[in-house]
């Protein structure tokens, strides 16, 4: 089945410490992104990329860092700079394509990250 | 000004009624409207799409644009318990070859029996 998979689903971290999580998927889908959200909130963009090797910061990029060496992924790195980095991380795909259903968003099954 | 605004709710409905949901956006640019779904805990799922204004409507739900005033709603017939969830309204905006989808924070929506 086409999906998109994230993993870790928990983690936890120390302050100071830099994580990775992983997003990859088998839909054939030209753009991905990322977003984080917070308790009882809407989602925010943390970066997206519409083709290999090209990516673009969203709005609230500090602290984070991605990138896009093959089209199936799109690992996001949460970095010891991200002040308040507790929240739920959501990545997504969409068909880049025109037409019905461009830009429909495919959503992960998302990564709880705890900060101790 | 936030790009896409929603009524954060919560908002109730008895069952059977009619909800709706609203959402403003700023940037006249924006190409594409969606409306998502999201259960506590869970990812976003699609409830609809909207490319041009006017009504679209699928089963119980219509998405209404209007581009000249910035403001796209959803519908909601016949409310059943089980549309008890948070409404997020989700806006392209067209950054040259990329597409920037972002979100409102979010509606509330609780089905009272």
């Amino acid at each position: 089945d086409g999906g998109i998979t994230q993993s870790p689903k928990y983690l936890f971290r120390k302050e100071g410490q830099n994580v990775t999580l992983s997003c990859e998927q088998n839909l054939n889908h030209d753009a991905m992104y990322w977003y984080r959200q917070d308790p009882g909130q809407g989602l925010r963009l943390i970066y997206y990329s519409q083709i290999v090797n090209d990516f673009q910061k969203g709005d609230i990029a500090e602290g984070y860092s991605v990138s896009r060496e093959k089209k199936e992924s799109f690992p996001l790195t949460v970095t010891s700079a991200q002040k308040n980095p507790t929240a739920f991380y959501l990545c997504a795909s969409a068909s880049g394509t025109g037409g019905a259903g461009a830009n429909v968003l495919t959503f992960g099954a998302g990564s709880r990250l705890t900060v101790l | 000004q936030k790009e896409v605004e929603q009524n954060s709710g919560p908002l109730s409905v008895p069952e059977g009624a009619i909800a709706s949901l609203n959402c403003t956006y700023s940037d006249r640019g924006s190409q594409s409207f969606f409306w998502y779904r999201q259960y506590s805990g869970k990812s976003p799922e699609l409830i609809m799409s909207i490319y041009s204004n006017g009504d679209k409507e699928d089963g119980r739900f219509t998405a209404q644009l209007n581009k000249a005033s910035q403001y796209v709603s959803l519908l909601i017939r016949d409310s059943q318990p089980s549309d008890s969830a948070t409404y997020l309204c989700a806006v392209n905006q067209k950054r040259s070859s990329a597409s920037k989808i972002i979100f409102g924070s979010g509606t509330r929506l609780s089905i009272r029996p």
